[in-house]
């Protein structure tokens, strides 16, 4: 089964805008992670927040979780071209199983 | 370096022919997993392990097999790969399982075609 279902699939932004992705989740959550993959790369962690937490900030990335929609979004402002890089949330639950979604490729175009 | 290693890290087989996948971390994690990243189905989890010995499957086991042997290493095994097997698939690990997953680190992947 598939959680965390990312919203754009794609966005194009330019260079300095601020980009917004989204992610929907089915069932509870203990945790909600970002990551961020280059093009046929690995995935890197960007951000963690926590069921009982509603904003997170590292950078130019902003988190945030809504447990009664069962969504989260993340917000990087700023955006530069090497920001170009597919965004996944992953769901973590109890099952010590990290749940990913599909993933939003975003292109900031210089 | 903290890491997590796969090799190989592009591999073209033939249907049938028994192969390996190794992976390797030197965290001294004690969670490790498999996924495979298929376009348009985005990763989708194979097998994990919790700790030397401990293995269980995840979303998709079916066509392969792991062992954890020790902590460092998860090598997957395909005993018969078959064309849809064909993929691009990720090592992971982190520190401890338990309280909802936690961080992963990610190898930088294996890109395996089976003809």
């Amino acid at each position: 089964s598939q959680q965390g279902e990312e919203d754009p699939q794609a966005l194009s932004i330019q260079e300095g805008e601020n980009a917004t992705m989204n992610c929907s989740y089915k069932t509870s959550i203990n945790n909600l992670q970002w990551y961020r993959q280059n093009s046929g790369r690995g995935l890197v962690h960007l951000i963690l927040i926590r069921s009982n937490e509603r904003e997170k900030h590292s950078g130019r990335l902003r988190v945030t979780l809504d447990t009664s929609k069962k969504s989260s979004s993340l917000l990087i402002t700023a955006s530069r071209a090497a920001d170009t890089a597919s965004y996944f949330c992953a769901k973590g639950a109890g099952s010590y199983q990290l749940t990913f979604g599909k993933g939003t490729k975003l292109s900031v175009i210089p | 370096e903290a890491q997590v290693t796969q090799n190989p890290r592009y591999l073209i087989t033939v249907t049938g022919k028994k192969l390996t996948v190794t992976c390797s971390q030197n965290m001294n994690h004690e969670y490790m997993s498999w996924y495979r990243q298929d376009p348009g189905l985005g990763l989708r989890q194979i097998y994990y392990s919790m700790n030397v010995e401990v293995t269980d499957k995840g979303d998709v086991p079916e066509g392969y097999k792991v062992s954890r042997k020790e902590k460092r290493n998860f090598p997957l095994i395909l005993e018969s790969p078959s064309p849809n097997q064909t993929s691009l698939y990720f090592c992971a690990s982190s520190f401890r399982p338990g309280r909802g997953a936690d961080t992963q680190y990610f190898g930088p992947g294996t890109r395996l075609t089976v003809l």
